[in-house]
This record gives structure tokens, sequence and C-alpha cells, in this order.
């Protein structure tokens, strides 16, 4: 069964500092995706990552994939109050029947001025 | 683009009554389609995908369905609702081919 881990989980951050969350899995994908979800919300889409080595950039938040450790990163640099959020990560998984995803429990955010 | 469309926004039924949340996607053709629930302050549980027409997966034994009537259409029912069936449901799709998948805005469930 694959499993998901994020941590921390729980992450209060004050504007300006850099941080990394991480995203653990148990079994072989090569395929993970980050989202993200303000309170209430809906999740959107951050990043997809498709193979080894893989590193996505998008403003203040970098994304990178190791499938040999079976570890992805997410990194924030320069926090803002704007990056406030939940934030989760999905790992592929294909069995039987189809694909489909596997989510972390997320990893919420606060970023303090 | 794909588009992804979920209602109601919000509902607050009664225990033992039924349930049926609809989700309809717009734009891509024969997507895969799923179901998950997120329990407040909680991550995401996948409880239903299907990759066709009249083809269900369930992830997690429950009083909750999937039926798939048509491509592009994915419900959720329940015959008799529990307090434990709060939460917020999301419907999400894939299209084939594409490794991502969209997320619609959601059903925030109260059973009183």
């Amino acid at each position: 069964e694959l499993k998901v881990e994020q941590n921390p989980l729980f992450l209060s951050m004050q504007e300006g500092k850099n941080y990394t969350i991480y995203c653990n899995y148990s079994t072989t994908s090569d395929r993970l995706y980050w989202y993200r979800q303000d309170p209430g919300k809906s999740l959107e889409s951050l990043f997809v990552l498709l193979s080894n080595g893989a590193v996505k950039q998008e403003g203040r938040l970098m994304a990178s994939l190791d499938t040999k450790a079976r570890l992805s990163t997410l990194h924030i640099t320069a926090a803002v109050h704007d990056l406030s959020a939940t934030y989760f990560c999905a790992v592929a998984h294909r069995d039987n029947y189809g694909q489909n995803f596997v989510f972390g429990p997320g990893t919420r955010l606060s970023v303090l001025p | 683009s794909q588009t992804i469309h979920q209602w109601p926004a919000t509902l607050v039924q009664p225990v033992g009554s039924p349930l049926s949340l609809e989700c309809t996607v717009e734009g891509t053709s024969n997507p895969n389609l799923y179901w998950y629930r997120q329990a407040a302050g909680r991550g995401l549980q996948l409880l239903f995908y299907s990759v066709g027409i009249g083809q269900i997966s369930s992830e997690v034994p429950q009083n909750l369905s999937a039926s798939r009537p048509q491509d592009r259409q994915f419900i959720l029912s329940s015959k008799k609702l529990l307090l434990s069936d709060s939460g917020f449901y999301l419907c999400a799709a894939r299209r084939q081919g594409k490794t991502e998948a969209f997320f619609g805005q959601g059903t925030r469930l109260t059973v009183v």
C-alpha cells in the first residue's frame, strides 16, 4: 500500500525566511505533484514532477524530486504572507484498475509579518 | 482547457437522509474521474475513481457509492447519511494521456 508522508505538518515562519517542506513516499513512483489549498477552497496545481532529478520553480517556490530516495521537497524562498496556505504532495499510483493519486496529509504554512 | 463543475457548493443534511453530489467535466473526453473527501483540517482521502462509463473503483468501504452514467458525469450518492460523512468533497479529473489532475471547487457537506 502506497503511503505518503509530509513534514512538517504545521509550519509557522516569518516573512523573508527560507524553509523546506518534505514529502516521502513508500513505493516506486515517477510522478509527483504539489498542490496548494487556501482555507475553504479547492486545490490548485503547483508543480508536476515527472522524472528523477526534476526541478521546477515558480516565483518563490521550487520543487524537486529524487525518485531513488522517494523524496520530494518544496522549498520556499523569502516567504511572503500570500504563501500562507496548506500544501499537499500527491503521488501517482497505478494499480490493476488504473491510475489514482495518493495525497500526503498536508503542511499548513503560516507566514507571519 | 478542462473545467470541472461541482454542485451544490454547500449542503446541510440530516442524519439518515439521502445524498447526491454531481460533478461534470467540460473540455475533455474520456477523463479519469475521482471523488475525494477531506475532513476538517485533514488530508484528502480517495473514495472512488473511474476510468470510464460504468467503471468504478472503490477505495474505502463505506455507506457511499458512486456512478458514472455518462462520460463526463460522476455522481456520489448515499442512501442514508451518517454524521461521519460530513466533510469537504472534491471531484477531480485527469485527461487521458496527461499526468495532472485538476479539481472542482468542492462541496461542503454538513450532516446534522
